[in-house]
């Protein structure tokens, strides 16, 4: 069964603006990670954050984790085309020994 | 740098066919990983294997068979392929057994009629 569920499944925007995605997960994780995945192609890891941390940044990216409320967001801010991807977040339960992923959020930017 | 390697890209089987899709890393991981992606469904885990010599069993493990004979390579064969076992698979590797980063191959594109 998955872990990570994103939310929204599909999101539209014009370049520029900001994207959000959220991910809510079950059970207690070591960290939580995100991933992006062009089409046709392998994902690729964006960014880790800890079970310990609250708020991490990376670059135009800022992710969130609230582990009272078992949720993560993704914020990429100043979109561009390029960043059109499916984005998917991948926790690591405590206890378990491989990543276990959510069904991914499809991005697409409007130039 | 070719990171994870994986072949063939794509393929078309006949069910109850043997095929084994390769991986290969050159970055001397310990820990190396088989998902399949399907439609709606995300990555699931097939198999994995925490270090050279030893694999374990992911989510969806049954028709599916992997060995880890060294570091470098992590084959996955499918002894009797059948329908629903059409998908795009993707070996991952990371550095230690507790995950961190994993990269990816990009894929294996498997049809099964």
């Amino acid at each position: 069964s998955q872990q990570g569920e994103e939310d929204p499944q599909a999101l539209s925007i014009q370049e520029g603006e900001n994207a959000t995605m959220n991910c809510s997960y079950k059970t207690s994780i070591n960290n939580l990670q995100w991933y992006r995945q062009n089409s046709g192609r392998g994902l690729v890891h964006l960014i880790l954050i800890r079970s310990n941390e609250r708020e991490k940044h990376s670059g135009r990216l800022r992710v969130t984790l609230d582990t009272s409320k078992k949720s993560s967001s993704l914020l990429i801010t100043a979109s561009r085309a390029a960043d059109t991807a499916s984005y998917f977040c991948a926790t690591e339960d405590t206890g378990r020994r491989a990543l276990t992923f959510g069904s991914g959020t499809r991005l697409q930017v409007q130039p | 740098i070719a990171g994870i390697t994986q072949a063939p890209t794509s393929q078309i089987l006949a069910a109850g066919r043997r095929m084994t899709l390769r991986c290969t890393q050159d970055m001397r991981h310990n820990a190396m990983y088989w998902y399949r992606q399907d439609l709606g469904l995300g990555l699931r885990l097939i198999h994995y294997s925490n270090t050279a010599g030893t694999t374990g069993k992911g989510e969806v493990p049954d028709g599916y068979s992997v060995s880890r004979a060294n570091t470098d390579d992590f084959p996955l064969t499918l002894a009797s392929a059948v329908p629903s076992q059409t998908s795009v698979y993707f070996c991952a590797s990371s550095a230690g057994q507790n995950t961190g980063e994993l990269f990816f191959g990009e894929g294996s594109r498997l049809t099964v009629l």
